[in-house]
């Protein structure tokens, strides 16, 4: 089945810099990928997500990219703040059905400093 | 527009005793979807109510169990409570077509399960 790999697993940045967070997935026929963002004591938030049929998407400060060649995607965050702080997880929706099943990375501690 | 409601936020079972969890997609949704966090396995996939039925199921024994209802409302029930069953429960809706189609997956604030 599909396996999601997740790196790295803390990341301490300065505010204001960049933040980038790597996930490959392992099933060629997953075709979406949703970027969710937990904080303490709270559900996933959708933060962004991309298809398979899409290279690169961006949302003010935040942009995914997707390399369906190498199964590979990432998150990127630009000029981070300290409300970016959280844990990050990665997913994957993969066949057959393709619908509400999602196979997630083991997740990424990001901590903006100050 | 109201979003992804889950119950209780928090409760306490014995070690055998049987537990229900409930959630309240966002309406307008058709498709409910269960998952598991904790620590050591991070976020596993339960199972998927469509329309009644369930559409997709993980690899979790048959103690975990689920129904969906006419209205797209839906439990989960874990009966024979471990101790390993200690986890917060989330819920996620979405309208019920295929991802590639633009179905967007939404999550509850889920249900934190202790068991004793």
């Amino acid at each position: 089945g599909e396996n999601v790999e997740q790196h790295p697993s803390t990341l301490s940045v300065q505010e204001g810099d960049s933040a980038v967070i790597k996930c490959t997935y392992s099933d060629s026929a997953s075709n979406y990928f949703p970027w969710y963002k937990q904080e303490l004591g709270k559900g996933p938030q959708l933060i962004i997500d991309i298809r398979s049929n899409v290279g690169e998407k961006k949302d003010q400060r935040i942009a995914v990219t997707l390399n369906k060649t190498a199964k590979h995607f990432s998150l990127h965050i630009t000029e981070t703040q300290p409300e970016d702080s959280a844990v990050y997880f990665c997913a994957a929706s993969p066949p057959p059905g393709n619908t509400g099943k999602l196979i997630f990375g083991q997740g990424t501690t990001l901590q903006v400093k100050p | 527009k109201a979003g992804v409601t889950q119950t209780p936020r928090y409760l306490i079972k014995t070690r055998g005793q049987q537990v229900t969890l409930s959630c309240s997609p966002i309406s307008g949704h058709r498709s409910v979807s269960w998952y598991q966090q904790t620590p050591g396995q991070g976020l596993q996939f339960l199972f998927e109510y469509f329309s009644e039925t369930q559409r997709n199921k993980g690899n979790f024994p048959g103690r975990f169990s689920g129904r969906q209802f006419s209205n797209s409302r839906s439990e989960m029930n874990v009966s024979t409570l471990e101790l390993g069953d200690s986890a917060l429960y989330l819920c996620a809706s979405s309208l019920g077509g295929t991802v590639s189609s633009g179905n967007t997956i939404y999550f509850g604030e889920g249900s934190w399960l202790t068991v004793v």
